[in-house]
């Protein structure tokens, strides 16, 4: 069956300009959890949605940094205004319900890169 | 402040030995523990895991190893193959506000010489 996918798989933006990541998780997860990785880093946490509640926003670094589940399903994190920091891997992971024992499955992850 | 910590950065082992791969926490609330396996362009991929209330969780050639008193835990790999070469998160998750979080290691990258 198909896995958690990412789009783009990579992508350059100038400094100052908005992006747009896209998560299409698992059909029927429950949950989505959006990381950033740093270069020789382990991922970070950013967010975390059940269907299409988000209900940890914890780990977004700044009020640039939005993302949203309208549906429960497919998942968009936006970054405005980017800065030359944001360069980054971004992982999305799902997992069929909420838990701590719940496996999370991965996608590919996009990488930005900002000029 | 890093919760969860993986000092060894790197790891070469001959084929057919065993690897061994570290973790270290902080926090005593977390309630399981998690190994992930990373190639290259690709996501982080589930290995095994451990739930906080055991020492020992076995999957085939993969075993981790749980010391609370320590805040340690530990995979091994035996015996050890080529395919088995990438990068290893040891992850935690623990609740908090009504959800689960996850921690993750920095990684150690595992190399199984041929």
């Amino acid at each position: 069956g198909a896995g958690v996918s990412q789009s783009p798989r990579y992508k350059v933006a100038k400094r100052g300009q908005d992006v747009a990541l896209r998560c299409d998780p698992i059909s029927g997860h429950v949950s989505l959890f959006w990381y950033q990785q740093a270069l020789g880093q382990g991922p970070e946490f950013l967010t975390y949605f059940q269907n299409e509640a988000q209900l940890d926003k914890s780990g977004l670094p700044s009020d640039r940094f939005f993302a949203e589940r309208p549906e429960g399903s497919v998942s968009t994190l936006k970054i405005q205004r980017t800065q030359q920091e944001d360069s980054a891997v971004y992982l999305c992971a799902s997992s069929l319900l909420a838990g701590a024992a719940e496996t999370q499955y991965f996608g590919p992850g996009t990488r930005l890169l900002v000029l | 402040d890093q919760q969860v910590k993986q000092n060894s950065p790197s790891l070469s082992v001959q084929e057919g030995r065993i690897s061994i791969l570290n973790c270290d926490y902080t926090n005593s609330m977390f309630d399981y523990f998690l190994w992930y396996k990373k190639y290259p362009a690709e996501g982080p991929t589930f290995l095994i895991s451990i739930s906080s209330i055991k020492d020992k969780n076995e999957d085939g050639r993969f075993t981790v190893f749980l010391n609370k008193s320590a805040k340690h835990l530990s995979l091994h790999i035996v015996p050890s193959q080529p395919g088995d070469s990438a990068v290893y998160f040891c992850a935690a998750t623990f609740r908090t506000s009504g959800t689960y979080k996850y921690i993750f290691g920095t990684g150690t990258r595992l190399k199984v010489l041929a």
